[in-house]
């Protein structure tokens, strides 16, 4: 138990699916982010939020839609996905003060579209 | 952008010592991590340098040169639990944005009996 907690662990879904990740963390952070890893690639920051409001989108297609109704809970809603967007799917959280311990990861949830 | 370079794989064996490089060219630089990701599980940190020098955590040692944008982790005393992918993360600073954290691509290591 790493203190973010992400379900589900594992998703399949078809390409016409709409699925919803979810993200909660109780260690007081109040920025929360989510990253896709794909394989031998780098980490690649998708979303940004700090005290529920987003701040960062890097270029993220629209068939992904985060939502942080609050500083604890980060979703990631999926539609109309792709096969390319098969991947692992990593929340975490950080203080705003950004300490030396960086972030907490979860676990991840391993996404398939088929 | 962010070049954030350390090599594939590495493979070691029990008892050895390995060192993972990194090196990185990036505006903002504000601190680097390791962080260890067991397949399957998720990323958790190691080491955190933000000055230049040498910090030491029991077997694990990182190194950076900021002159140089290089680091690197030093893992003494293998065990086979050490088999993992070891990534680097760069600190970026902008402004008034939050720091961003921004990844290598690991390197995976594999450690032999």
């Amino acid at each position: 138990e790493t203190g973010v907690t992400q379900t589900p662990r594992h998703l399949v879904m078809g390409m016409t699916n709409k699925k919803s990740l979810k993200c909660e963390q109780h260690l007081g952070h109040n920025a929360m982010y989510w990253y896709k890893q794909s394989a031998k690639k780098p980490l690649e920051l998708m979303f940004v939020y700090n005290f529920k409001e987003q701040t960062e989108n890097n270029s993220v297609p629209s068939r992904f839609s985060p939502e942080c109704p609050n500083s604890s809970h980060l979703f990631l809603h999926l539609h109309t996905l792709q096969p390319e967007d098969s991947a692992l799917y990593l929340c975490a959280s950080s203080s705003e003060l950004g300490d030396g311990y960086g972030y907490t990861f979860g676990s991840g949830t391993r996404l398939t579209v088929v | 952008g962010q070049n954030i370079d350390q090599p594939t794989e590495m493979t070691a064996t029990e008892g050895a010592i390995v060192q993972i490089n990194c090196t990185y060219q990036t505006s903002g630089f504000n601190g680097l991590f390791w962080y260890q990701q067991h397949a399957g599980e998720a990323p958790t940190f190691l080491s955190y340098n933000v000055l230049d020098g040498l910090e030491e955590k029991g077997r694990f040692s990182s190194f950076l040169s900021r002159s140089k944008g290089y680091s690197y982790l030093l893992l003494k005393e293998l065990q086979m639990k050490d088999s993992a992918s070891y990534l680097c993360a760069v600190r970026v600073d902008r402004g008034s944005t939050l720091g961003r954290l921004y990844f290598g691509r690991g390197t995976q290591l594999t450690v032999w009996p």
